[in-house]
């Protein structure tokens, strides 16, 4: 079965205090993973994605295909970090769905 | 920055009503989805449209929804016969072709419209 699974709805972390938001997949083949974040009214948008390695506002997500996870980081939380971020993957390359996580709420306090 | 755009942002409508939700994407791109929220769950796949046709569906989408691009900028989703259980926050994105250094080809979500079933 294609899962995304976020254990956490709510994560509340201080300012300047490191983040994780974790995120475990099931998929039999190799997916692309993705983290996407949702603002205070604003619309979805990707943050990052496992096969470009690259940090995006200050967070990283390592994908360990043994485990199955791909862990949002950021090692120090800034107050507009504040959104929905929704652990996502797409089973194929190219155009294809997105399955999505329940999503983890992070609230940063000042 | 081009974006996906939506109308309306919220329909209220009765059980049995015939709902039609727009969408326009973005304009170079070739790739067609809606998703779907209820209040409280995960974002679900509904759909994708690719040469005007559908390219793939989720058991989600049967056959009281329906989608179609009528003309070269909008991309619609209808629900011929609302449940009270369609009401939801539905998302429209679309993506443009493959290609560059990344094999997938990154959605843009529009805004959403909330569908209310009364």
């Amino acid at each position: 079965a294609q899962r995304v699974t976020q254990p956490e709805k709510l994560l509340s972390v201080f300012k300047g205090a490191p983040v994780e938001l974790k995120c475990n997949y099931s998929y039999s083949g190799s997916p692309e993973l993705f983290w996407y974040v949702q603002y205070s009214r604003q619309r979805l948008q990707l943050l990052l994605r496992h096969i470009s390695r690259e940090s995006i506002k200050g967070f990283t997500a390592d994908l360990n295909k043994g485990e199955t996870s791909f862990h949002l980081k950021k090692p120090f939380a800034q107050e507009e970090d504040s959104a929905m971020y929704y652990c996502a993957l797409s089973p194929y390359s190219s155009a294809s769905k997105i399955i999505f996580g329940s999503g983890t709420r992070l609230s940063i306090r000042p | 920055e081009p974006e996906v755009t939506q109308t309306p942002s919220h329909q209220v409508t009765q059980m049995g009503q015939e709902v039609i939700l727009r969408c326009v994407p973005i304009s170079n791109h070739l790739y067609f989805y809606w998703y779907r929220q209820i209040l409280g769950q995960k974002v679900e796949f509904l759909v994708s449209f690719y040469n005007n046709e559908i390219s793939e569906k989720s058991e989600i989408f049967d056959d009281q929804f329906s989608v179609e691009r009528p003309d070269g900028s909008n991309f619609t989703l209808k629900i011929r016969s609302t449940k009270l259980e369609d009401s939801a926050m539905y998302f429209c994105a679309s993506s443009g072709l493959a290609g560059g250094s990344y094999s997938y080809n990154e959605q843009f979500f529009g805004p959403g419209t909330r569908l209310t079933v009364l």
